[in-house]
Formats: C-alpha cells, structure tokens, sequence
C-alpha cells in the first residue's frame, strides 16, 4: 500500500471553529488531492496541489483552504467549521506520470455539532 | 469524462474467478480506463489501468474490447476480502482531472 498517513483519524468539532486535517506521504508523489465522500454525493475534490506551495481548486473548495510547504505533507483547513462540513475527508496521491493513478488515504471521520 | 455504465451488482462464490463489466462506448483516444474498488469505510483502492491492450498486476486483470467500447475487470480467485464497490472510470491521465466515482457494482463473494 501507498505510504499515506491523515490525521486525525476521527474528529468531533463545533460549529466555528477552525479545524486542520494532515495528510503525509512517504512516496515522494508529485499531486496531492483533497476529497471529501457523502452519502449521495460520492467523491468530491476540494483542493489539489501539482507541488511544494502549488495549489488549486476542486469543484467544492467554498469554506476551505489548503496549504502545502513540503512535498510530503498536504494540509486542509477548515476555516470556520459549519454542519454542511460533517464528512468522510479523503487524502489522495499521484505520481504525476504515466496513467496519473491516484492512492488514497484511510480518510477522516470529521463531525461538527 | 466517458460515462460508463456498470450493473448495480454481483455475486461470486469464493475461489472463483469475479469478472465485472463495464461499458465505456464514447471512450476518447486518449482516455484510459481505471478500476478502483472502496471496502466498506475505507478510502478508495486504485486496482489497474490501461489504455488499449490488456493489462495483469498482483490484483487483477484488465481485457479492453479491441474498440475500447467496454471492458472486463477480472479478480482471478475472489475471496470475501474482494467484497467492495467496484468502480470503473474513464479518464484522460492528467495530474488535474479529479476522479469522479459513479455508483459502481458491488461484488458480494459468498463462502
């Protein structure tokens, strides 16, 4: 499996507040992608990022931002958390050549009350 | 993005050969087709790809028709781990094409 770590794993948060998921790599992949999964919805993309401080928006990027400063490691923040946000948050990585397959994380259970 | 149509779902008895249709008939030239599969709460599985010709790996095999219209994902001995949604996507590879998920099959393997 595809060295990829999110943290945390599971979190309850409240409505306002800000909140910060961390997907980590250890394959040296070009492309990290946040996605988040709801019942009816399936995957959606939030933000991607093709390099180090090289970002851009997915189709649901409203509320969210993202950050990346080392090539291993893709941050999502959530700037002010709403009940709409109460999803599954799915890391993803791509190598950048070849078929551009991507490799996803365990995900992040986030609920905001 | 192709659309592609995949039945609703699948059964496979155990230690047999699981094989999942998919129909792709406005497949590009340059698009390829993916397979992933997504074990209940877990984050989705990348499983193959290929563009024309047959393509095997440590999972599975893929078989695209010779006009690409549709193709078969074969899990040559499933066991009850394999139980999953099986998705099949047909994109042109690029680092900025998000993947889009339909609603897929799901593979039930029965003991």
């Amino acid at each position: 499996d595809a060295g990829i770590t999110q943290s945390p794993r599971h979190k309850v948060t409240e409505t306002g507040t800000p909140v910060t998921l961390r997907c980590h790599q250890t394959e040296n992949h070009r492309y990290m992608y946040w996605y988040r999964q709801d019942p009816g919805h399936g995957l959606r993309l939030i933000h991607y990022s093709y390099g180090v401080k090289d970002t851009d928006k997915g189709e649901v990027s409203d509320g969210y931002s993202v950050s990346r400063s080392k090539t291993e490691d893709f941050l999502l923040t959530l700037e002010s958390a709403t009940s709409s946000q109460t999803s599954v948050y799915f890391c993803a990585i791509s190598p950048g050549t070849g078929g551009y397959e991507q490799y996803f994380g365990p995900g992040t259970r986030l609920t905001v009350t | 993005d192709a659309k592609t149509t995949q039945p609703t779902s699948m059964d496979c008895a155990e230690g047999r050969a699981a094989n999942l249709p998919c129909n792709h008939s406005t497949i590009s030239g340059n698009e390829y087709v993916y397979w992933y599969r997504q074990i209940h709460s877990q984050g989705p599985q990348y499983i193959i790809h290929g563009l024309k010709n047959n393509e095997t790996n440590e999972m599975a095999s893929l078989i695209i028709t010779e006009d690409r219209k549709s193709s078969t994902l074969i899990l040559p001995h499933a066991t009850l781990r394999d139980t999953a949604v099986y998705y099949c996507i047909v994109r042109a590879p690029s680092g900025n094409t998000p993947l889009v998920f339909g609603k897929g099959t799901r593979l039930s393997v029965i003991a």
